[in-house]
């Protein structure tokens, strides 16, 4: 069973601060990394994509990658309230595996 | 870019009713279309992928009697979920999958609410 697992939260941060979201995935021929956001009672919005080693930045989000410790992470700097939300980080190898999600919540 | 549609967002039903909700890709083809159930303050689960012109591949406890899926064309599939009961209230999501070079970017509807009377 290939699997993703994320810490399920409430992760809670002052709004200002960096946010660090957490996923480790068991499908080592793993090829593609996602980030989605879910705000309640909606669907998940894609945020972050990210295929080779290392860091990506788009905005005030960072996506990390580390394929040798199977682990993947998203960076929220400057948080804002309205980034509260859950976050969902997705595997793509055999298949497309998501994990049950951290949900976040930005302290005004 | 990516947009998926869904149709009815919201429906509500009375029990032993069919309901048929449809999902399109407006401005891409999409290679695979995949259906998602979400209780509430639950995680999404994969109910059945399907790709266009081929029968599609159900999840391991899900009903493919119950859950019928049609994938017409590259942007079309529908979802029907037939005899429909109280316990088959749920959030149902469908994606629409992008190839990459390198990956399968799947781009969510804004999902139907469905409610079971």
């Amino acid at each position: 069973q290939k699997e993703v697992e994320q810490n399920s939260g409430p992760l809670s941060v002052p709004e200002g601060a960096i946010a660090s979201l957490n996923c480790t995935y068991s499908d080592r021929g793993s090829q593609s990394f996602f980030w989605y956001r879910q705000y309640s009672g909606k669907s998940p919005e894609l945020i972050m994509s990210i295929y080779s080693n290392g860091d990506k930045e788009d905005g005030r989000f960072t996506a990390q990658l580390n394929k040798a410790s199977q682990y993947v992470s998203l960076l929220i700097r400057d948080s804002q309230p309205s980034d509260s939300a859950t976050y969902l980080c997705a595997v793509y190898g055999q298949n497309f595996v998501f994990g049950p999600g951290t949900r976040l919540s930005v302290l005004p | 870019g990516a947009v998926v549609s869904q149709h009815p967002s919201r429906v509500i039903c009375k029990s032993g009713t069919s309901v048929k909700i449809e999902c399109r890709s407006l401005d891409f083809q999409a290679t695979t279309m995949f259906w998602y159930r979400q209780f509430p303050k639950q995680s999404l689960m994969l109910m059945a992928t399907s790709n266009e012109g081929s029968k599609a591949t159900y999840e391991q406890g899900v009903e493919k009697d119950k859950f019928l899926i049609n994938h017409a064309s590259l942007t079309l599939s529908t979802l029907t979920v037939t005899s429909a009961h109280p316990e088959d209230s749920s959030f149902y999501i469908c994606s629409a999958s992008l190839d990459r070079v390198r990956g399968n970017e799947q781009f969510f509807g804004p999902g139907t609410r469905l409610t079971v009377l």
